[in-house]
């Protein structure tokens, strides 16, 4: 399994309250990814870096920021929390190419009261 | 990218090979198919890929058309631990404005897969 890690697993947090999912990879993977999975809609990628302090939105970004100040950390910001990003997040990484394959972490669940 | 249609749901025996299929209809020439399961709670798992010929690795084989506008999967000997959700998707890099590019992937609803004894 490619290596890489997400932080915490699980979280419970109040409406309005930031939240930072972390995703960590010893792969030094160029490309990484956060997606979010909800019932009935799949996968939905939030965000995409490219390199260190390289972002880029996906096609659902709002409320949501990312940083990447190092190759193997890529953070996942919900600056207040809202009950609709309830959701279980995953992280992905590739190396470079358009064709390189993704490898997704083990995701975080995120439960926003 | 291209759309994929796959069948809601199949069953199969364990021990035996598992065939999914997957339309791909309009895939473009640079778009390649791959295939992803996800195990319940678990992170989506590569399974394998590929552009026009057929591709085996250790876990299954991929069966594409000659036309490219069809292919299916192949678990040759399912157990009960591939009961899983099975996505076919097919993908192209995207330019983006920095001049990098990245290969989104668009993950439709999939086949989920049961084996049973």
């Amino acid at each position: 399994d490619a290596g890489i890690t997400q932080s915490p697993r699980h979280k419970v947090t109040e409406t309005g309250t930031p939240v930072t999912l972390r995703c960590h990879q010893t792969e030094n993977h160029r490309y990484m990814y956060w997606y979010r999975q909800d019932p009935g809609h799949g996968l939905r990628l939030i965000h995409y870096s490219y390199g260190v302090k390289d972002t880029d939105k996906g096609e659902v970004s709002d409320g949501y920021s990312v940083s990447r100040s190092k190759t193997e950390d890529f953070l996942l910001t919900l600056e207040s929390a809202t009950s609709s990003q309830t959701s279980v997040y995953f992280c992905a990484i590739s190396g470079s190419g358009a064709t390189d394959t993704q490898y997704f972490g083990p995701g975080t669940r995120l439960t926003v009261l | 990218d291209a759309k994929t249609t796959q069948p809601p749901s199949m069953d199969c025996a364990e021990g035996r090979a598992a065939n999914l299929p997957c339309n791909h209809s309009t895939i473009s020439g640079n778009e390649y198919v791959y295939w992803y399961r996800q195990i319940h709670s678990q992170g989506p798992q590569y399974i394998i890929h590929g552009l026009k010929n057929n591709e085996t690795n250790e876990m299954a084989s991929l069966i594409i058309t000659e036309d490219r506008k069809s292919s299916t999967l192949i678990l040759p000997h399912a157990t009960l631990r591939d009961t899983a959700v099975y996505y076919c998707i097919v993908r192209v890099g995207t330019a983006n404005a920095g001049g990098t590019s990245y290969g989104k992937l668009t993950f439709g609803q999939g086949t989920i897969l049961t084996v049973h004894p």
